[in-house]
């Protein structure tokens, strides 16, 4: 298994730009969740979703938009790329939600806007 | 709303070296918290979970121990080796609204050779 899976593994935008970092995880997990870490901070929930179909805000969701049309992906894209939204994103996974099991990582994606 | 401290946020210790991270937390009422390791340029290894109900977990060289009344855990590592060098995550799921885990910033660990 390859596990959670994501791409690109770094980009460069400029201020108003868009794009989806997409994210795949290959263990039959329903739980999904999308979380941004910024430079000495601890992640931030950003949107989560509990399966396909099902979507929900986290933390900070602002200037995000996310969809789960099946089991296996769930992409986060970014309509209008802001110097705030810098930051490391990190996809996880996992079977139940997070009262019960761990969630599994990505490796994350590295995004600059400029 | 819960918020998570880690203390300290750096450590750096001679290679062999028993030691412990701190982590503590506002809000009794968690569910579990876990430890997670985490390798430059990579994403999060979970290393231990400890539900509620349970006082400590162990894996290894690592102890995990949870006192939610106090609102604390430590995360004890025995006879430090240099490839335990990372940075350790405490993370806390309270439930409630967003199923999401909620983390400190973190203690970047170097051991010395």
């Amino acid at each position: 298994n390859a596990g959670v899976t994501q791409t690109p593994k770094f980009r460069i935008l400029k201020i108003g730009q868009s794009m989806t970092l997409q994210c795949t995880q290959d263990m039959n997990h329903n739980y999904m969740y999308w979380y941004r870490q910024d430079p000495g901070m601890g992640l931030k929930l950003i949107y989560y979703s509990v399966g396909a179909g099902i979507t929900d805000k986290g933390e900070v969701p602002n200037g995000y938009n996310v969809s789960r049309s099946t089991t296996e992906d769930f992409p986060l894209r970014l309509e209008l790329a802001a110097p705030s939204q810098t930051s490391v994103y990190f996809c996880a996974s996992s079977l139940v939600g997070s009262g019960s099991q761990t969630q599994y990582f990505g490796p994350g994606t590295r995004l600059l806007v400029l | 709303k819960q918020e998570v401290t880690q203390i300290p946020a750096a450590l750096s210790v001679p290679e062999g070296e028993n030691l412990v991270l701190n982590c503590s937390f506002t809000d009794s009422a968690i569910y579990n918290l876990q430890w997670f390791r985490q390798d430059p340029g990579k994403g999060l290894t979970s290393l231990l979970l400890i539900q509620s109900s349970q006082r400590e977990q162990t894996s290894g060289r690592l102890n995990a121990s949870l006192d939610k009344s106090s609102g604390r855990s430590t995360l004890y590592i025995a006879a430090s080796q240099p490839g335990d060098s990372a940075t350790y995550l405490c993370a806390v799921y309270s439930g409630g609204g967003a199923d999401g885990l909620t983390f400190g910033k973190g203690t970047h660990l170097i051991i010395q050779p």
